[in-house]
């Protein structure tokens, strides 16, 4: 199994460019979620997805939409770039279940907006 | 919603000591508690983890302890190696939803 990929490793933007994040998962996890990593800030929430054609906001939705038409795939796109969203970002999967589960997360995408 | 304090932001340790982090959480329903070690440059992976019926478990050089009540639980490193240095993350969720709010995390530098 591969795990959890994402695509690209690194990103430069300019401010108001568009583009998609892309994560992938080989093990058949119900419930994906975007994260993004500042420093100090630890691991904030921007959407989480419980399934195919289902997804919902995190802590930090603002200028960031997603999509879950697969059970494998869960893109984030990023409508017009900002420097703010200057950081690196992680996708995670994990079985679903009652009481929590272990989140599989992948190697991560450092984005830089100029 | 749930709040997860976590302390210190930087420990710094020589080799051989014990490291302890310590997190505390707001929401009395949550009941799993996961932690998770980042090394440089890649996705925090799973070390840990413990369920609210549990006060304590052990694996290897690593333990954790919860404490329900006074709604805390704590991350010991014993014997530490070089290799430990990392950025260490704590969570916390509760029944029913998957949803975990993280720690800010804690950089670990063991010094051989």
């Amino acid at each position: 199994n591969a795990g959890v990929t994402q695509t690209p490793k690194f990103q430069v933007l300019k401010t108001g460019q568009s583009m998609t994040l892309q994560c992938a998962q080989d093990m058949n996890h119900e419930y994906m979620s975007w994260y993004r990593q500042d420093p100090g800030m630890g691991l904030r929430l921007i959407h989480y997805s419980v399934g195919a054609g289902i997804t919902d906001q995190g802590e930090v939705p603002n200028g960031y939409n997603v999509s879950r038409s697969t059970t494998e795939d869960f893109p984030l796109r990023l409508l017009s770039a900002a420097p703010s969203q200057t950081s690196v970002y992680f996708c995670a999967s994990s079985y679903s279940g009652p009481g929590g589960n272990e989140q599989f997360f992948g190697p991560g995408t450092r984005l830089t907006v100029l | 919603g749930e709040n997860v304090e976590q302390h210190p932001s930087t420990l710094s340790v020589q080799e051989g000591d014990s490291a302890v982090i310590k997190c505390t959480y707001s929401d009395s329903a949550s009941n799993y508690f996961p932690w998770y070690k980042q090394e440089l440059g890649k996705g925090p992976q799973l070390i840990i983890d413990i369920r609210s019926n549990v006060g304590e478990k052990k694996d290897q050089r690593i333990a954790v302890t919860l404490n329900k009540t006074a709604k805390h639980f704590s991350l010991h490193i014993t014997e530490t190696q070089p290799e430990d240095s990392a950025v260490y993350f704590c969570a916390a969720s509760k029944g029913g939803s998957y949803i975990p709010t993280f720690g800010r995390g804690t950089s670990l530098i063991v010094h051989p």
